[in-house]
């Protein structure tokens, strides 16, 4: 199956700084990607849907300035939460659709962030 | 009330039983229904897909899906130590739509 890679796996920071989380599709071109948040015992609750070379489109709720999203080609999509805080301390998750028939979404292992 | 219902668990039970997890759901407009296991901090993988009504069979794992009633299941048969992990449903409007999410049901397999 396709193969969707994260960088880092963890990372962890101070507060007022910020992250960068890439997320790759290794095998496939994917004109769409989506960005997830898991806290922890909760399902995924999706923040953006980015769509190469255009903007991202952001759930109700979440903030564009502070989520920065770039997907800039068909195969990397990033994700830069700005200014961190305690509080966006989660498991970040993306996924990468293919443009088949069943345009199945592949997830990518997912990037614990921990801000102190 | 949530789009889609699942019951978080823990579920426990033992190896070699046969397990039943489910989701209901509330609008009638859903057509594709996946099931995704997840382990202890990692993505989710896909497990079954299914589009509309029916059952879907795939090695120790089916999957079925009763749209009047709007309820959805996952059987897992000779269930093993290595299938715990959370279970998670999911659903899609369309193909081009974004998935909905269930809450995940958390189940341990005692050896």
């Amino acid at each position: 199956g396709a193969v969707v890679s994260q960088h880092p796996s963890w990372v962890i920071c101070k507060s007022g700084t910020s992250v960068k989380i890439e997320c790759r599709s290794l095998d496939f071109q994917a004109t769409t990607m989506f960005w997830y948040r898991q806290f922890p015992k909760q399902s995924l609750m999706l923040m953006a849907t980015s769509n190469e070379g255009s903007k991202a489109t952001y759930e109700q709720g979440v903030e564009k300035d502070k989520f920065l999203i770039n997907h800039a080609s068909l195969t990397l999509s990033t994700l830069t939460v700005t200014s961190a805080h305690p509080e966006d301390s989660s498991f970040y998750i993306c996924s990468a659709r293919t443009s088949g028939s069943m345009n199945e979404q592949f997830f990518g292992p997912g990037t614990r962030l921990t801000v102190l | 009330q949530k789009e889609v219902e699942q019951d978080p668990g823990p579920l426990s039970v033992p190896e070699g039983a046969i397990v039943s997890l489910n989701c209901t759901y509330s609008n009638s407009a859903f057509q594709y229904f996946m099931w995704y296991r997840q382990y202890s901090r990692k993505g989710p993988e896909l497990l079954m897909y299914t589009y509309s009504s029916g059952n879907k069979e795939d090695g120790r794992f089916t999957a079925q899906v009763d749209k009047s009633s709007k309820y959805i299941s996952l059987f897992i048969r000779d269930s093993q130590p290595s299938d715990s992990a959370t279970y998670l449903c999911a659903m899609l409007y369309s193909s081009a739509s974004k998935i909905i999410f269930g809450s995940g049901t958390r189940l341990s397999i005692r050896p």
